[in-house]
């Protein structure tokens, strides 16, 4: 079965710092792996997939499988970056098409 | 595109009372699932749908239920709430690449509906 690790549920970090949100997995096989975003009263939304290999407002995340990381990071936070982030793992076996979801950093970005 | 819907926004529910949350959406998505979403513990999956009138379990069914009369249509019942069931439960779908795999299409989230069961 796949597991997502995000070990920190809480990340604070002043604005213009660089800010890296950790997701660590499991699974066997080869993995799908996304970043979810959530701002304050907005519903969840994607943020990236390691598979199109995209920076997305500023961030970036490399699928590392030796380490099976997807560390989620950013050079330079801003304010609006403040926001609960889900790392999510999507199996990729046959018909499986679930995701399994980290329990989410928030991420406060402090001026 | 209203994307994905779901109603109600709010529930406050009396322990045994049994409700439906309805979850609806108009980008024509085989896919639909839903999740709930409790503090401190990411989201876990109740059931999925993979197109009408084809339902499964997911991680945590117990206390639910589901149908798929339609594809833009996946309602959530619960038969006899009880305060384990206090969440918030989120809605989503996603459409498939092509063939039976749709590993990187992204699942478009509803608003969210927070149910209280007391």
């Amino acid at each position: 079965a796949q597991r997502v690790t995000q070990p920190e549920k809480l990340l604070s970090v002043f604005k213009g710092a660089p800010v890296e949100l950790k997701c660590n997995y499991s699974y066997s096989g080869s993995p799908e792996l996304f970043w979810y975003v959530q701002y304050s009263r907005q519903r969840l939304q994607l943020l990236l997939r390691h598979i199109s290999r995209e920076s997305i407002k500023g961030f970036t995340a490399d699928l590392n499988k030796g380490e099976t990381s997807f560390h989620l990071k950013k050079p330079f936070a801003q304010e609006e970056d403040s926001a609960m982030y889900y790392c999510a793992l999507r199996a990729r076996a046959g018909s499986n098409y679930k995701l399994t979801f980290g329990k989410g950093t928030l991420l406060t970005v402090n001026p | 595109n209203a994307g994905v819907t779901q109603t109600p926004k709010f529930r406050i529910l009396k322990i045994g009372q049994s409700m439906t949350l309805q979850c609806t959406q108009d980008m024509n998505h085989n896919y639909m699932y839903w999740y709930r979403q409790d503090p401190g513990m990411g989201l876990k999956l109740i059931y999925y749908s993979v197109g009408a009138g084809i339902t499964d379990k997911g991680e945590v069914p117990n206390g639910y239920n589901v149908s798929r009369s339609t594809t833009e249509d996946f309602p959530l019942r619960l038969e006899l709430a009880a305060p384990s069931q206090t969440s918030v439960y989120f809605c989503a779908s996603s459409y498939p690449t092509g063939g039976t795999y749709h590993g990187n299409q992204p699942q478009h989230f509803g608003d969210g509906t927070r149910l209280s069961i007391l």
